[in-house]
């Protein structure tokens, strides 16, 4: 069975700030891993993806992502954060059926001026 | 480009009501699901359709029914409602159901309270 975890419920940075959300996983088999975002009463948007090929992967809105299989991490980081970077952030693993996709509990990022 | 979209956007039930949520997508996607979403739980997949007269059990499928009525339309119905089916759900979509690097279409979400 799959998993995964989000280390912080909620990450408080300051505008300007570097972003680091972490997310872990556990697999039996290579992962596809997903981040997604979700913004006040919205669905969730996708910010990238890993599926193959190389380990560092940048998304939408300036935000990458390095796959490392030795630590079973995804996290996600962005240089510096605006304010319009305030939203719900999902990581996701996906089984090789394609079939289910699971998800972490989220993290909540809140941006002060 | 509607992408998915979830009828009604808020609802509120008294314990025992039924009621269907309507999701329709227009991206011509063979997959489609259906999902919960709870405060530090993330989301749960409850049903899924891999293609058009297919549906199955995702992880938390108890208390739902669905009907992919046809390829752009997936329902989710509840018949007899509860407090702990009080969520916000998402329909969602992509294409194709087998590919496990393919992204899912999100519909904005139903928030459903159950009094």
């Amino acid at each position: 069975a799959q998993s995964v975890t989000q280390l912080g419920s909620h990450v408080s940075v300051s505008e300007g700030a570097l972003v680091l959300l972490r997310c872990n996983y556990s697999s039996s088999v290579p992962p596809y891993l997903f981040w997604y975002v979700q913004y006040p009463n919205q669905g969730l948007q996708l910010l990238l993806k890993y599926t193959t090929g190389a380990t560092l992967v940048k998304g939408i809105n300036g935000f990458e992502a390095e796959f490392k299989k030795s630590e079973t991490s995804f996290h996600l980081t962005k240089p510096s954060a605006h304010m319009s970077d305030a939203a719900e952030y999902f990581c996701a693993v996906s089984n090789n059926a394609g079939n289910m996709l699971t998800f972490g509990g989220g993290t909540r990022l809140m941006v002060k001026p | 480009n509607a992408g998915v979209t979830q009828t009604p956007k808020f609802q509120v039930l008294k314990t025992g009501q039924s009621m269907t949520l309507q999701c329709a997508q227009d991206m011509n996607h063979n997959s489609m699901y259906w999902y919960r979403q709870d405060p530090g739980m993330g989301l749960r997949l409850i049903y899924y359709s891999a293609s058009e007269g297919t549906t199955d059990k995702g992880e938390v499928p108890n208390g739902y029914n669905v009907s992919r009525l046809n390829k752009r339309e997936f329902s989710l119905r509840l018949e007899s409602a509860a407090p702990s089916q009080t969520s916000v759900y998402f329909c969602a979509s992509r294409e194709p159901h087998s590919a496990a690097n393919s992204p899912l279409h999100f519909g904005n979400g139903t928030r459903l309270t159950v009094t």
